[in-house]
């Protein structure tokens, strides 16, 4: 079946590491997106990918990196310059404009 | 810059209609979407409208008005597991083919 993965569903990092979180998709969709959720802060959107090999900063890229490399792959890196990182992370592919996004399951990250 | 508004909390029975309001402002507006998101879970895709008129899909209904920024998300028939955060989301021309979300409506439906 096809869809959007991202692993793990949890995870937990000391403070000062650097992680990466894991968004593949088989959908053979163009357009890539990471969304940081925080209690009561709705969706952020932290960068996003029209086309492979090229990316855009969303509202809040501060402390935060991605690459894409392939078209089903679209990791973020979550930095140690990102202050407050723990928060669920969401990856979000779209077939098309005139069509939604379809969600990865999330990553819960939290930093201790 | 965007700007969506939603109540935070709403509360109805089971059986009953109600009706979640967004406004938003934006300088490109080029669709809005409704999705709903179980505590924990990802967001599902509800509905998408980008001309004005109500969208009907079972239900839910969505209505837009582009002139007034306005949309509201219509539920009918409440049933328990309807209990959810529902949240409107914008898309925006200078953000490309993103979304742009509101905070989320908490809907809490009892018996």
């Amino acid at each position: 079946d096809g869809g959007i993965t991202q692993s793990p569903k949890y995870l937990f990092r000391k403070e000062g590491q650097n992680v990466t979180l894991s968004c593949e998709q088989n959908l053979n969709h163009d357009a890539m997106y990471w969304y940081r959720q925080d209690p009561g802060q709705g969706l952020r959107l932290i960068y996003y990918s029209q086309i492979v090999n090229d990316f855009q900063k969303g509202d809040i890229a501060e402390g935060y990196s991605v690459s894409r490399e392939k078209k089903e792959s679209f990791p973020l890196t979550v930095t140690s310059a990102q202050k407050n990182p723990t928060a669920f992370y969401l990856c979000a592919s779209l077939p098309g404009l005139g069509y939604g996004y379809t969600f990865g399951s999330g990553t819960r990250l939290t930093v201790v | 810059g965007q700007n969506i508004d939603q109540p935070t909390e709403m509360t109805a029975t089971e059986g009953a209609i109600v009706q979640i309001n967004c406004t938003y402002q934006t300088s490109g507006f080029n669709g809005l979407f409704w999705y709903q998101q179980h505590a924990g879970e990802a967001p599902t895709f509800l509905s998408y409208n980008v001309l004005d008129g109500l969208e009907e899909k079972g239900r839910f209904s969505s209505f837009l008005s582009r002139s007034k920024g306005y949309s509201y998300l219509l539920l009918k028939e409440l049933q328990m597991k309807d209990s959810a955060s529902y949240l409107c989301a914008v898309r925006d021309n200078q953000a490309g083919t993103a979304l742009i979300f509101g905070k989320g409506t908490t809907l809490s439906v009892s018996s």
